[in-house]
């Protein structure tokens, strides 16, 4: 079946310091969502990439979705305390396009 | 907040028993997919309900099933707790499209079986 991978799957970081997560499928995805949960929260949508070579920013954040629309990529500039958490990506599912397959989440720390 | 509301927030049950779960769904949503998150773990699709009847199921035995009413709101029942059945149990209520749409979830059940 589909698997979406994650690497790494902790990044403990310096404030200040960049942050990078990647994300790969077993599949080809039609669009690629990212979601950030903080500690004891759940999860929230960050943004979703539906074109091949897509990217997109959010501040600090930029979201790149691969020229095979097969990886993924969440960058983070100058990391703050705020970005504690864990990120996931999760693509449409192979039988149901409306459910998500996430990947294991990679757990960012930040150290102030 | 996303307007998503889930009960109770934690649920502490024996092995054998049997549990439901409630969802409120976000105003103007109609689908509603509830998720399986084990500690340290990604969500995982349990199953997802548009228009109340059962629109795409992962993979879990038939011990889990759900309901959704005509108000958009959604029960999970699990049957025959096991150990293996403690996490977090996340509700996601939706504008149905067929694919891609983005999911607000609720703060979610953490369920401990003992």
């Amino acid at each position: 079946g589909q698997q979406v991978m994650q690497i790494p799957q902790y990044q403990h970081v310096q404030e200040g310091e960049d942050f990078t997560t990647y994300c790969n499928s077993s599949t080809t995805l039609s669009n690629i969502q990212w979601y950030k949960q903080r500690p004891g929260g759940h999860p929230v949508f960050l943004i979703q990439l539906v074109k091949s070579g897509e990217v997109k920013k959010q501040k600090r954040l930029t979201f790149q979705f691969g020229e095979a629309k097969k990886n993924s990529s969440l960058h983070i500039t100058a990391t703050q305390t705020t970005d504690v958490g864990t990120y996931f990506c999760a693509g449409p599912g192979e039988t149901s396009g409306s459910r998500l397959t996430f990947g294991e989440g990679t757990q960012l720390t930040v150290n102030p | 907040e996303t307007g998503v509301t889930q009960s109770p927030t934690h649920l502490i049950k024996t092995r054998g028993q049997q549990v439901t779960l409630r969802c409120s769904s976000q105003s103007g949503h109609n689908t509603v997919s509830w998720y399986q998150q084990a500690l340290g773990q990604g969500p995982q699709f349990i199953f997802q309900y548009y228009r109340e009847e059962e629109n795409g199921r992962g993979n879990f035995p038939p011990r889990f099933s759900g309901l959704q009413f005509p108000n958009y709101s959604s029960e999970l029942n699990v049957n025959a707790l096991e150990l293996d059945d403690s996490a977090l149990y996340l509700c996601a209520s939706s504008l149905y499209r067929g694919e891609g749409e983005k999911l607000f979830f609720g703060s979610g059940t953490q369920l401990s079986v003992l």
